[in-house]
């Protein structure tokens, strides 16, 4: 399975944007670029994915470089309640597709 | 839809003790998944159905760890006999579509303590 970096953790203040990079230099054509993130004693939860093109939601932005071999997820307005360890996962688009294999993601931290 | 539900949240048994972990998926979802949580290991997939069939169980870690699925809105994953080792948090997980085309719900996890 192709591997994703990530920084062990960030910071940033309440109500600026943030950015989570992520590199993924082995990644292959089909492969889809998937955050999610998991909240203090909670199940992980789906941030948003893309393949190619930028992504938006109404939880985040996922930017994807043109070679495909990095991708930032952006929170516009950081809050608190956005405290959480941010995971890059890739899945491949095949048979084995229905896999997530999560890494040790990037810890969050929002301060006031 | 109340999303999955895990039962029980919490579970400390005696080691050599049978455990089972049970989860209702989203209605409708084809595609689920049991993971296992720890500090050491991280999240790890143990196992997942598609259909009610398992697909994939490469991540079971051995012969004491078993699932079943036996109808779309059921699934059990047993642990005979239990080891302090096996103490992690669980995560039972559903999805409509492949990876790819559809984000996975996971649930509240169950929290297994063996002593």
């Amino acid at each position: 399975d192709a591997k994703t970096t990530q920084p062990n953790s960030m910071e940033s203040n309440e109500e600026e944007p943030v950015h989570l990079p992520c590199n993924h230099s082995t990644i292959s054509g089909t492969d889809y670029i998937h955050w999610y993130r998991q909240l203090p004693s909670q199940g992980p939860e789906y941030v948003i994915h893309g393949l190619t093109s930028n992504v938006n939601n109404r939880m985040a932005s996922l930017a994807i470089a043109e070679d495909r071999k990095s991708s930032t997820l952006i929170l516009h307005r950081a809050t608190l309640r956005d405290a959480a360890v941010y995971y890059c996962i890739l899945s491949g688009n095949t048979g084995t597709a229905s896999k997530l294999t999560f890494g040790t993601g990037t810890r969050l931290q929002v301060t006031l | 839809d109340a999303g999955v539900i895990q039962s029980p949240r919490h579970e400390v048994t005696e080691m050599g003790q049978e455990v089972t972990l049970r989860c209702k998926p989203i209605s409708g979802h084809d595609y689920l998944f049991w993971y296992r949580q720890t500090m050491m290991r991280g999240l790890e997939l143990l196992i997942y159905f598609n259909n009610n069939v398992p697909i994939d169980d490469s991540g079971m870690p051995e012969d004491r760890f078993s699932a079943k699925m036996p109808n779309a809105s059921f699934s059990t994953l047993k642990i005979q006999p239990s080891e302090p080792r096996d103490s992690a948090v669980y995560f039972c997980a559903s999805s409509p579509l492949p990876l790819g085309k559809a984000e996975q719900y996971f649930g509240p996890g169950t929290r297994l303590t063996v002593t």
